[in-house]
């Protein structure tokens, strides 16, 4: 069954750094998706992302975070200047139209120190 | 405002048993989403349920959505130790927003 992969499991870096969070949605999928779950909060909306363009972001998504489409199957999430408070697990997902079923990736779990 | 709140926070049921969490939203919604999450871990898909159903059903799981009260809920039957873990509703918003609201989650129990 297709899944949604994300790279790395696991990232620590150190406050004002950069980093790159990598996604492969699913195939067919054309709509794709960054959520972030701070340690025992809820999951939480940063952006939606279609034909090479954002859709909607919230306002967690200021200017540090960027989203890209490299080629035709990575999807990825980048920091510019990493903050103690960007700590938190970073979910991919994608859907094959908006309307339909979102699948998650397992996650990244990012630890700023 | 606060779209998708679960009900109970907590649940802890013995195996065999039937679980029931409820969610509640605020504003109209095109659809509705339940996944699980188990500690620590990636959120698994489990149903969808569009807002001109009503019920819908895979294997053990039977969500219903009644529109008129803002409200669904998520029955698990015959429940096992591995259903332990955290479910969530998730909603859109009828103005076509591409972006989910998560709720709080309910954290389920199942002793073995």
């Amino acid at each position: 069954e297709p899944e949604v992969t994300q790279t790395p499991s696991h990232q620590v870096t150190q406050m004002g750094q950069e980093v790159i969070l990598r996604c492969v949605p699913i195939s067919n999928h054309l709509y794709f998706y960054w959520y972030r779950q701070i340690l025992g909060q809820k999951v939480e909306f940063l952006v939606s992302f279609y034909n090479n363009e954002i859709s909607e972001k919230s306002e967690i998504f200021d200017d540090q975070f960027s989203v890209e489409r490299p080629d035709g199957s990575n999807f990825t999430l980048k920091i510019r200047s990493t903050k103690l408070e960007d700590s938190a697990m970073y979910f991919c997902a994608s859907s094959w139209r908006p309307t339909y079923e979102q699948y998650f990736g397992p996650g990244t779990r990012l630890t700023v120190t | 405002s606060q779209q998708g709140e679960e009900d109970p926070q907590a649940l802890s049921i013995q195996e065999g048993e039937n679980a029931t969490m409820n969610c509640s939203y605020k504003t109209s919604i095109n659809n509705l989403q339940w996944y699980r999450q188990n500690s620590g871990r990636g959120l698994v898909h489990l149903i969808l349920i569009r807002s001109n159903e009503r019920e819908k059903h895979s294997g053990r799981l039977r969500v219903t959505l009644d529109t008129s009260k803002k409200s669904s809920s998520l029955l698990i039957t015959a429940s096992r130790a591995a259903d332990t873990a955290s479910y969530f509703c998730a909603t859109d918003f009828l103005s076509g927003t591409y972006k989910y609201i998560f709720g709080t989650g309910t954290r389920l129990k199942v002793l073995a």
